[in-house]
């Protein structure tokens, strides 16, 4: 099962929206609704933002929202601060009765 | 609370075996699959793989990079799982993290980790 593609690097100001995006297949992103997005910062473990494409866990902000078209999903952060400075991840469930990442994109908050 | 915590990691040789253990507490441990994800040092994250609950006759699935070599089990009553990883490679290098899907579809619980280091 091959990673799931993901933008290396995005970056952003303090308060203006970023999207990143998570490719994949129709026997992995295109195919469920089981798309989650999670954020790392450095020396961290992952933290769940997202779940099932566009559901948010309670406590986290209403800053970051998700959505899915086709094979392609997205991860949406407005307003964007400091704190968002991390790695995002993308991880999908698939037709393999497996789980996949996608590689990981760096976000900077300039 | 819920907590998981990863211990067992350490320094072992190409071609060794070293046992992780995840220590479960505040869910019911019995209910849950168990699943574990690695990282190398400055790389991305790698699903494992993961080892369902009794009522699911405990099935297991594993990444393709270690089938073959990993065997998940655990003990409910210890509310414990473990990680054993045989024939271990240099690319097996990583800190491994066991993790829960608990209220949706996504893995919202993390333990801190442990580190393998596979090195001669």
């Amino acid at each position: 099962q091959s990673a799931l593609t993901q933008p290396a690097s995005v970056s952003g100001s303090p308060g203006q929206s970023i999207t990143i995006s998570c490719t994949g297949t129709s026997s992995d992103v295109g195919g469920y609704v089981y798309v989650s997005w999670y954020q790392q910062h450095s020396g961290k473990a992952p933290k769940l933002i997202i779940s099932e494409v566009s559901n948010r866990p309670s406590g986290v902000s209403d800053r970051f929202s998700g959505s899915k078209s086709g094979n392609t999903a997205s991860l949406t952060i407005s307003g964007l601060q400091a704190e968002d400075e991390a790695d995002y991840y993308c991880n999908s469930y698939t037709s393999s009765n497996s789980w996949v990442f996608g590689g990981g994109t760096k976000l900077t908050v300039l | 609370e819920v907590q998981l915590v990863e211990s067992g990691g350490g320094l072992v040789q190409p071609g060794g075996s070293l046992k992780l253990s995840c220590a479960a507490s505040g869910f019911t441990f019995s209910d849950s699959a168990m699943h574990w994800v690695r990282q190398a040092s400055g790389k991305g994250l790698e699903w494992v793989g993961r080892i369902r609950s009794r009522s699911n006759n405990y099935a297991t699935a594993y990444a393709a990079s270690v089938r073959g070599r990993f065997t998940f089990s655990r003990d409910d009553s210890k509310k414990t799982a473990y990680l054993q990883m045989n024939g271990l490679k240099t690319e097996d290098t990583a800190v491994y993290y066991c993790t829960i899907m608990r209220a949706s579809v996504g893995f919202d619980f993390w333990g801190p980790g442990t580190l393998v280091t596979v090195s001669s």
